[in-house]
C-alpha cells in the first residue's frame, strides 16, 4: 500500500516569506509527527498529533511554526516570516502505534 | 533532557567486515529504543526496535543490544555489503516522541 507522502519534495523561498509544507498520512493511521533535520543535527521533534486530542506542540521552537491537521489525515505545517536557520529536512511520519512509525521522504527547504 | 550521542559520527569499512555502531543515552527512563536507516533523499526506515526490558533483538546480519542501567545500545553489523552503506540513526523513547541521535554515517567500500 502507499506510504507516507510528503510535498513538495523541495522547496527554495526568500526570507522573509511564508510556506506551507504537506504530509499525507497511511490511511487509518491515528497519529501524525513532524520532524526536522537541519545540517548536521539530529532529527528534532516538532509537534505531535493523536486522534482528536489535542495535538503536542512542545516541540515547535518559535510562534512562526504552526501546524493543522484536517479530518485525522493530511497535515500542513507552516513556517511565517521564513528565516535562513530555519532550511533543513521536514520529515512527516505517521503511526497506528506509538512505537512503529513510518517516515516519508521530506520535504528539503532551503531559505535564502 | 535526554540527549542522546552516536559514536563514530562516520565510519568507513571494507566490504565482508563486521562492525559495530554506538549508541548512548543520558537518561535510562526509556520505554524503548529504535535503530534506525536513513538513505539520501528517502525517508527513515526503522530496522530493530528493542523495548526496555529486552536486551538485544536480531534480524538478518543486524543484532541490536540495550544496556538500559548503562544508557548505551550497540548495532552490529555482520559481513557488511556495500548496499548497507546508509546514515544510522539511534532514538529511544520515555515519556516524549522519538529523541535522535546524529547518526553514523556508514560507507562500506566494495
Amino acid at each position: 500500500g502507499a506510504g507516507v507522502s510528503q510535498s513538495p519534495s523541495n522547496k527554495v523561498t526568500e526570507k522573509g516569506k511564508d510556506v506551507e509544507l504537506r504530509c499525507d498520512p497511511i490511511s487509518g493511521h491515528t497519529a501524525l509527527y513532524w520532524y526536522r533535520q537541519s545540517l548536521g543535527q539530529g532529527l528534532e521533534f516538532l509537534i505531535y498529533f493523536q486522534g482528536n486530542s489535542a495535538p503536542d506542540k512542545s516541540g515547535l521552537p518559535s510562534d512562526r511554526f504552526s501546524a493543522e491537521r484536517t479530518g485525522g489525515s493530511v497535515s500542513t505545517l507552516t513556517i511565517q516570516r521564513t528565516q535562513q536557520e530555519d532550511s533543513a529536512v521536514y520529515l512527516c511520519a505517521s503511526s497506528l502505534t506509538v512505537d512503529t512509525q513510518y517516515f516519508g521522504p521530506g520535504t528539503r527547504l532551503t531559505v535564502l | 533532557k535526554q540527549e542522546v550521542t552516536q559514536i563514530p559520527a562516520a565510519l568507513s569499512v571494507p566490504e565482508g567486515e563486521n562492525l559495530v555502531l554506538n549508541c548512548s543515552f543520558t537518561d535510562s527512563a526509556i520505554y524503548n529504543l529504535q535503530w534506525f536507516r536513513q538513505d539520501p533523499g528517502k525517508g527513515l526506515t526503522s530496522l530493530l526496535l528493542i523495548q526496555s526490558s529486552q536486551r538485544e533483538q536480531t534480524s538478518g546480519r543486524l543484532n541490536a543490544s540495550l544496556d538500559k542501567s548503562s544508557g548505551r545500545s550497540t548495532l552490529y553489523i555482520a559481513a557488511s555489503q556495500p548496499g548497507d552503506s546508509a546514515t544510522y540513526l539511534c532514538a529511544v523513547r520515555g515519556n516524549t516522541p522519538l529523541v535522535f541521535g546524529k547518526g553514523t554515517r556508514l560507507s562500506v567500500i566494495a
